[in-house]
């Protein structure tokens, strides 16, 4: 089946320090994946994505390229600041159709002063 | 009002209530969603309608109730709930048939608290 594997956190940084959330998957074929954000008392909301092989998606300083040899989607950041104080999902939906998108546990993350 | 809306956004009830939460979404899309989320569980997809027709039912308890009057607008109804049901309800929209190319916008959620 279909599944998505997230490093635990909390992750805690220092402003300015380099971020890596690793996030690995199980799928049959070749998925979209994606990075959502949610921040404290707000819903998720898209931070990128990418929806084939070897693509690399970024915004607002983070980047990840999708890695189908090591079905890895890992999620980086060069210098984080403290308004990163999230919790990062990694997800995918597969292209065999249907609406069902798998979300890892998600990563928090903690960024200080 | 722009992007999704979700009423109300804290609801506090007994066991033996009935309550319906509502989810709009002001983008011009034809598939919506309801998550469960829990404290430290992953996302779960409860029901998603495309085009005001269930396509997923994720083995939810009946006293979970969907609607999808039309493509703007999704309700979740509440009856009898257990206090493991009080969790965040967050509802999502997202565009066209093919979902694996489109990304979801999510409303801010329902907090749910069952006493």
């Amino acid at each position: 089946g279909n599944s998505v594997t997230q490093m635990e956190g909390p992750v805690t940084l220092s402003e300015e320090a380099f971020l890596t959330i690793n996030c690995t998957y199980t799928a049959t074929g070749y998925p979209s994946l994606f990075w959502y954000v949610q921040y404290p008392g707000e819903g998720l909301q898209l931070l990128l994505k990418a929806t084939k092989a070897d693509d690399k998606g970024s915004n607002k300083g983070f980047e990840a390229t999708y890695r189908k040899e090591t079905t890895s989607f890992h999620l980086e950041k060069g210098s984080v600041q403290v308004s990163d104080s999230a919790v990062y999902f990694c997800a995918l939906t597969p292209k065999t159709g249907g609406f069902k998108t798998i979300f890892g546990a998600g990563t928090r993350l903690f960024v200080k002063a | 009002e722009t992007g999704v809306t979700q009423t109300p956004r804290h609801l506090v009830m007994g066991m033996t209530n009935k309550k319906s939460l509502k989810c709009e979404q002001h983008l011009g899309h034809n598939a919506m969603y309801w998550y469960k989320q829990s404290a430290k569980k992953p996302l779960e997809l409860m029901f998603v309608y495309s085009l005001e027709e269930r396509v997923e039912n994720n083995s939810v308890p009946s006293r979970f109730s969907p609607e999808c009057p039309n493509s703007s607008h999704l309700f979740l109804h509440l009856h009898t709930l257990q206090p493991e049901d009080s969790a965040l309800y967050l509802c999502a929209s997202s565009q066209g048939r093919q979902a694996a190319h489109y990304e979801q916008y999510f409303g801010p959620g329902t907090r749910l608290t069952v006493t």
